[in-house]
């Protein structure tokens, strides 16, 4: 059974600051995906990473994975109050079943 | 292009109601899903399909019928509401490659 562990679970940082959010998952997987969800909105896709070493950049946020240590990150630089949000990593099993299974989010607050 | 659109957004049923949520995607997506949210928790695939005619239970099947009789169209049927199926209902539809998931809105639901 796919587990996928985020961590940490809640995170109050300053604006300015560095961060990074980690996603583990427990066995081999072919694509990992990050999501940002406002409170009592739905999901927005912010990256899909497909292979060992991928690294993916959009403004303020990176995410990158290590499948060989089944390990991804998200990390945010000179973080801002838009940046607010829970974060959700969720990985794909099988290439192409596109089943995911999703870790329990990492909620950001963002303090001015 | 309206994107993957969830009716209702809210609904309160009693015990052993039954009730469909409906989901419709206006993009040509063979791929749609079913999640369902708990607070603190992060989505969970109730069932999905691959293409109309064809579908598959995911991780939390219980209680829950689809089926898939057009691309466009994927409702979720409650057969017999119970309180713990109180939770916030997300579709999402994928387009080939799966590259991205598209979510609805989503659907809020109360049984009492």
């Amino acid at each position: 059974e796919l587990k996928v562990e985020q961590n940490p679970l809640f995170l109050s940082m300053q604006e300015g600051k560095n961060y990074t959010i980690y996603c583990n998952y427990s066995t081999t997987s072919d694509r990992l995906y990050w999501y940002r969800q406002d409170p009592g909105k739905s999901l927005e896709s912010l990256f899909v990473l497909l292979s060992n070493g991928a690294v993916k950049q959009e403004g303020r946020l990176m995410a990158s994975l290590d499948t060989k240590a089944r390990l991804s990150t998200l990390h945010i630089t000179a973080a801002v109050h838009d940046l607010s949000a829970t974060y959700f990593c969720a990985v794909e099993l099988v290439f192409g079943n596109e089943k995911l299974t999703f870790g329990t989010g990492t909620r950001l607050t963002i303090i001015p | 292009n309206a994107g993957v659109t969830q009716t209702p957004k809210f609904q309160v049923l009693k015990t052993g109601q039954s009730m469909t949520l409906q989901c419709a995607q206006d993009m040509n997506h063979e791929y749609m899903s079913w999640y369902r949210q708990d607070p603190g928790m992060g989505l969970r695939l109730i069932h999905y399909s691959v293409g109309a005619g064809i579908t598959d239970q995911g991780e939390v099947p219980n209680g829950y019928n689809v089926s898939r009789s057009t691309t466009e169209d994927f409702p979720l049927r409650l057969l017999s509401a119970a309180p713990s199926q109180t939770s916030v209902y997300f579709c999402a539809s994928t387009p080939p490659g799966g590259d991205i998931q598209y979510f609805g809105a989503g659907t809020r639901l109360s049984v009492l």
